[in-house]
């Protein structure tokens, strides 16, 4: 069992919908990241908070929007998406985003765009 | 910027073999590494890490790292391959980003492919 839930599993959405994609870590956790991953590639970062703070925005387009409502859940509100924008988003956690401090991942949301 | 590449996009095993999946890193500072599984439609799992104390790193079931700074290699390895090791596996290195951030640096993956 994952100590990061992500909900829902599975999305699929037209490109006028809206609708938030949900991660919960009751790990004590103060970093949280979101990614993008594409089918047989690496994860690319999107997000980091830091102490419920966006630390980094990877010059993700403002379709994507995050929010860090506390220091246990992190959202990812999307709205007017494109096709490519298909893909499994994985929420990740760590202790407090130090160098030595490994991620904890969810096992994503599929995201599928019509 | 630290990176890491990992040699091979694809490595075929027989069960019951020995597994070495390689990894090189570039860093500027000594280097926080780490490697990670995921499995078909799952998240990624942490197999093992390395930070600067022990260079021979066991992780979970049964693989083991070895940091060589000389060589700058972070290779993977396990003695006996098992159907269920068959995954994508990451190399990682923390790069540190302006502002204090530590933000993971991942190679490309390296598929396991284990033949009965």
């Amino acid at each position: 069992d994952t100590e990061v839930t992500q909900t829902p599993k599975h999305l699929v959405m037209g490109m006028t919908n809206k609708k938030s994609l949900k991660c919960e870590q009751h790990m004590g956790h103060r970093a949280m990241y979101w990614y993008k991953q594409k089918a047989k590639k690496p994860p690319e970062l999107m997000f980091v908070y830091s102490y419920e703070k966006l630390s980094i925005n990877e010059s993700v387009p403002s379709r994507f929007s995050p929010e860090c409502p506390n220091s246990s859940l992190l959202n990812l509100h999307l709205h007017a998406l494109q096709p490519e924008d298909s893909a499994l988003y994985l929420c990740a956690s760590s202790r407090e985003g130090g160098w030595d401090q490994p991620q904890h991942f969810g096992d994503g949301t599929r995201l599928s765009i019509l | 910027a630290q990176s890491v590449t990992q040699l091979d996009s694809h490595v075929s095993v027989s069960e019951g073999t020995p597994v070495l999946l390689r990894c090189n890193y570039s860093s500027s500072y000594s280097p926080s590494l780490f490697w990670y599984v995921q499995h078909p439609n799952k998240g990624l799992q942490l197999l093992l890490k390395y930070t600067s104390a022990a260079t021979l790193v066991k992780g979970i079931n049964g693989f083991e790292a070895e940091f060589k700074k000389s060589e700058t290699s972070f290779h993977l390895t396990k003695p006996s391959a098992h159907m269920s090791d068959a995954a994508e596996y990451f190399c990682v290195v923390s790069d540190l980003r302006a502002g204090g951030s530590y933000i993971p640096t991942f190679g490309r993956g390296t598929s396991l492919i284990v033949h009965p």
